[in-house]
């Protein structure tokens, strides 16, 4: 079975501009998650989308956006870019929506702001 | 909503030796608490969790024990072999379906 999937792996942006990434779940699960990592942040909680709606969204301002297909693919978008967003994004998906379910991260995206 | 702290932030050990991290949380009603482990380059990976009704789980050379009373868990790692150098991260996840992670603990298995 396929794991997570997140494209691109790399990518590089300026200031203002604005970026979207992509993630393919697992086969069959129907809850995907994003979270951004920063060396002084750790993991941060942004999204979780179930069933094509945004059920739980994190202490992240507007920029950050995010939407799932009805083929459970999402796609993750952040606008006007700032130098403080540099990060490595990372998606996970879960077959079900719960507080005891199981997250499959992918490799994630790492995204350089300059 | 939810805190998680985890000690010690970095851990060397001698191969072989036992490795124990842990982990502070402080939503009484977090009932699910996962560990990952991340690697250079790859994305957190999940390596064992535990459920608010289970005292301890083992697997292999890795357990984790949770005591709700105090509020804290911990991961247990016994004859540590060098694939074991990783970054792990402790994590709850509390009655707003978020799952709050730890800070990390860099640990180095010395040859």
């Amino acid at each position: 079975k396929a794991g997570v999937t997140q494209t691109p792996r790399y990518l590089i942006k300026t200031r203002g501009q604005q970026v979207t990434l992509s993630c393919s779940p697992i086969s069959g699960h129907r809850s995907v998650s994003w979270y951004q990592q920063t060396p002084g942040q750790g993991l941060q909680f942004l999204f979780e989308y179930f069933s094509e709606t945004q059920r739980n969204k994190g202490n992240f301002p507007g920029r950050f956006s995010g939407r799932q297909f009805s083929n459970s693919r999402s796609e993750m978008n952040v606008s006007t870019l700032e130098l403080g967003d540099s990060a490595l994004y990372l998606c996970a998906s879960s077959s079900r929506l719960g507080r005891d379910e199981k997250l499959f991260f992918g490799s994630g995206t790492q995204l350089s702001v300059l | 909503g939810e805190n998680v702290e985890q000690h010690p932030s970095t851990l060397s050990v001698q191969e072989g030796d036992s490795a124990v991290i842990k982990c502070t949380y402080s939503d009484s009603a977090s009932n699910y608490f996962p560990w990952y482990k991340q690697e250079l380059g790859k994305g957190p990976q999940l390596i064992i969790d535990i459920r608010s009704n289970v005292g301890e789980k083992k697997d292999q050379r890795i357990a984790v024990t949770l005591n709700k009373t105090a509020k804290h868990f911990s991961l247990h790692i016994t004859e540590t072999q060098p694939e074991d150098s990783a970054v792990y991260f402790c994590a709850a996840s509390s009655h707003d379906y978020k799952l709050s992670f730890g800070a990390g603990t860099t640990v180095t298995v010395r040859a």
